[in-house]
């Protein structure tokens, strides 16, 4: 029983540099998210997706780029990384809106 | 827009001690509320939530909940800590659009032996 998996736990990149974020879940949630947990500030939405081929952006949604072409996947794309985008990154799915959100464990994400 | 407040960084309470962790809303119509627990280096766990009907709504692992609107509160109880209770406390509220949450910064619980 997977739930939400999100893949690599942990990187660390050079400024500038780009790369992409899983998350897959497996419970056929329409509904998915990405937030960002930075100490002191709680977690804040990235992007969000209501439904497979959409995308909306959230709160903090700038430096940053997401796509849905399947409905189990959810990624988050950094074109240029930045030491401001260092954060654990979670990603979240829920079956629809309004509904409690089932979390991945996470990434740490570290930017030199 | 709405927003999340949680007044309170940190708490420590010893083992067996009641708790009460506090959180204040900010909406318009009826919220959709919701109380999640982190423990280190995991995601987030649902405890409860709040959509309608009975104010006082009951959880997971002994959790609880009251809705006051006069108030704009959804502060969690448990009569008896545990120190499997250390962890982190995100109150959250939904979106009137439905698509959004936002949570609070959290709450830090330390449960002293």
């Amino acid at each position: 029983n997977a739930g939400v998996t999100q893949t690599p736990k942990f990187r660390v990149l050079k400024t500038g540099q780009s790369m992409t974020l899983l998350c897959a879940q497996d419970m056929n949630h329409e509904y998915m998210y990405w937030y960002r947990q930075d100490p002191g500030m709680g977690l804040r939405l990235i992007h969000y997706s209501v439904g497979e081929g959409t995308t909306a952006k959230g709160e903090v949604p700038d430096g940053y780029n997401v796509s849905r072409l399947k409905k189990q996947n959810f990624l988050l794309g950094l074109e240029s990384a930045a030491p401001s985008q260092t954060s654990v990154y979670f990603c979240a799915s829920s079956p629809r809106g309004l509904q409690p959100q089932h979390f991945g464990d996470g990434t740490r994400l570290s930017i030199l | 827009a709405q927003s999340v407040t949680q007044p309170d960084i940190h708490i420590t309470v010893s083992e067996g001690a009641s708790l009460e962790l506090r959180c204040n809303y900010s909406y318009g119509a009826t919220p959709y509320l919701f109380w999640y627990v982190q423990s280190p280096g995991q995601g987030l766990q649902l405890l409860l939530k709040y959509f309608s009907g009975d104010t006082l709504v009951q959880g997971i692992k002994g959790f609880e909940a009251e809705f006051k609107r006069s108030q704009s509160s959804f502060n969690l109880r448990k009569p008896s800590v545990h120190w499997s209770d250390a962890a982190e406390y995100f109150c959250a509220v939904g979106s009137n659009t439905g698509n959004q949450f936002y949570f609070g910064t959290g709450t830090s619980l330390t449960v002293i032996p």
